[in-house]
């Protein structure tokens, strides 16, 4: 185990609905990256969050959104759900941006219907 | 542009025996390249990295190997247990020091037969 941790694990929505995944980091990290993993794609990067700002964004479009906070657990919000959105998301930590190594977490598997 | 291409796409061997995955990458300027494994519905974890000057590293029962010049990387897996069924994906990083200059590939999924 990585110590980052994600909820929910599951999640089923319906298009134009809105949803909420979270991600706690392990301890020490503070800088969160996340992805979303399409089914039998390799991850692709959504954004990266450091000490609580935006720090590099990947080809998403801005109805996918994120939060940092102090503690540097993190929220991935994604508005106006679209049947393409499902896939698992995965979120990762590391020690800073820079840093070689990610940890990643077990993923939520979202399901739009 | 970017890619990192793995082959083949699935594998099924019978375990006890060894198999090859292959990566090709085309990520300039090149900083370093990790294999990762993962298990279905699971984050990736962190197998092997190489940086430029690595021709060869081993982890266990997995050895990766690269070659800058072809830009080519394998991971071997030798004496295959039922528990490395998984997908294998090799991520490249760019050099320049932030996260989202990784590139990953598809990954090749694993299916280890009794």
């Amino acid at each position: 185990e990585t110590g980052v941790t994600q909820s929910p694990t599951h999640l089923i929505k319906t298009r134009g609905q809105q949803v909420t995944l979270r991600c706690s980091s392990q301890s020490g990290h503070n800088t969160v990256s996340w992805y979303q993993q399409a089914l039998g794609q390799g991850p692709q990067f959504i954004f990266q969050y450091y000490r609580e700002e935006e720090n590099g964004r990947g080809n998403f479009p801005p109805r996918f959104s994120g939060l940092q906070f102090p503690n540097y657990s993190s929220e991935l919000n994604v508005n106006a759900l679209e049947l393409d959105d499902s896939a698992l998301y995965l979120c990762a930590s590391s020690l800073g941006p820079g840093e070689e190594t990610q940890y990643f977490g077990p993923g939520t598997r979202l399901l739009v219907l | 542009k970017n890619q990192v291409e793995q082959s083949p796409q699935s594998l099924i061997i019978l375990e006890g025996k060894n198999c090859t995955l292959q990566c090709n990458y085309t990520v300039s300027p090149f900083s370093n390249l990790r294999w990762y494994k993962q298990d279905t519905g699971r984050g990736p974890v962190s197998l092997t990295i190489m940086t430029f000057s690595e021709n060869t590293k081993s982890n266990g029962r997995y050895t990766a190997t690269l070659d800058a010049d072809t830009k080519q990387s394998s991971l071997h897996i030798t004496a295959s247990q039922l528990s490395d069924s998984a997908s294998y994906i090799c991520v490249v990083r760019n050099s320049g020091g932030s996260n989202y200059k990784l590139t990953f590939g598809k990954g090749t999924l694993l299916t280890v037969n009794p």
